[in-house]
């Protein structure tokens, strides 16, 4: 079956520390993106990317870094940079102007 | 930039009771999406509206895209306990970028 795949599914950071969350998607999609959602609270997104080997800066992008090496991964590195990293991330896909498929998140806890 | 407000934040209904959750963007939108995201979930798209005036519905779910394109609601018929959880509205604009709601969260007593 077609789909988004996240990992892991539980994350936990220590004070100082860089983790890279993996997003790999088989629907053979153009775009991919990451947001950020902490509790009770919507969608921000922190960077997506259009195209292998481009991607763009969202709203809350400082303190992340990402790569799009290959058009199936968008993996996401939570720098030590985020001051404040504990939150739900979610990575999605789209083709063109057609609805998003998400992942099924990772669950980021500074400890 | 684009934002898009969604109303209510939250919404406490009897099941059986009807709800509605309302979308307003800042600017006109080439098209309008709804997402439900489950308790503990991640969003599920559900639907794309296109045309002005446009409306469609999916079983107990009807959805309306505003004639000028800014405005965008869903309404549940009878709720069920099967349908809690938070609803997103994301308006797509001239700049092909999508923008989400805040989101409705709902809850339903049984």
């Amino acid at each position: 079956d077609g789909g988004i795949t996240q990992s892991p599914k539980y994350l936990f950071r220590k004070e100082g520390q860089n983790v890279t969350l993996s997003c790999e998607q088989n629907l053979n999609h153009d775009a991919m993106y990451w947001y950020r959602q902490d509790p009770g609270q919507g969608l921000r997104l922190i960077y997506y990317s259009q195209i292998v080997n481009d991607f763009q800066k969202g709203d809350i992008a400082e303190g992340y870094s990402v790569s799009r090496e290959k058009k199936e991964s968008f993996p996401l590195t939570v720098t030590s940079a985020q001051k404040n990293p504990t939150a739900f991330y979610l990575c999605a896909s789209s083709y063109k102007a057609y609805g998003y498929t998400f992942g099924s998140g990772t669950r980021l806890t500074v400890v | 930039g684009q934002q898009v407000m969604q109303i209510p934040q939250y919404q406490h209904v009897q099941e059986g009771e009807d709800f509605t959750t309302y979308c307003n963007s800042s600017t006109t939108l080439s098209n309008i999406q709804w997402y439900k995201q489950r308790p503990g979930g991640h969003p599920v798209f559900l639907i794309q509206l296109v045309k002005s005036g446009e409306v469609k519905k999916q079983k107990r779910l009807t959805f309306q895209f505003g004639e000028a394109k800014k405005n965008s609601s869903l309404h549940i018929t009878a709720t069920q306990t099967t349908d809690v959880g938070t609803y997103f509205c994301a308006g797509r604009n001239a700049g092909n970028m999508l923008t989400f709601g805040g989101g409705t969260r709902l809850m339903v007593k049984p």
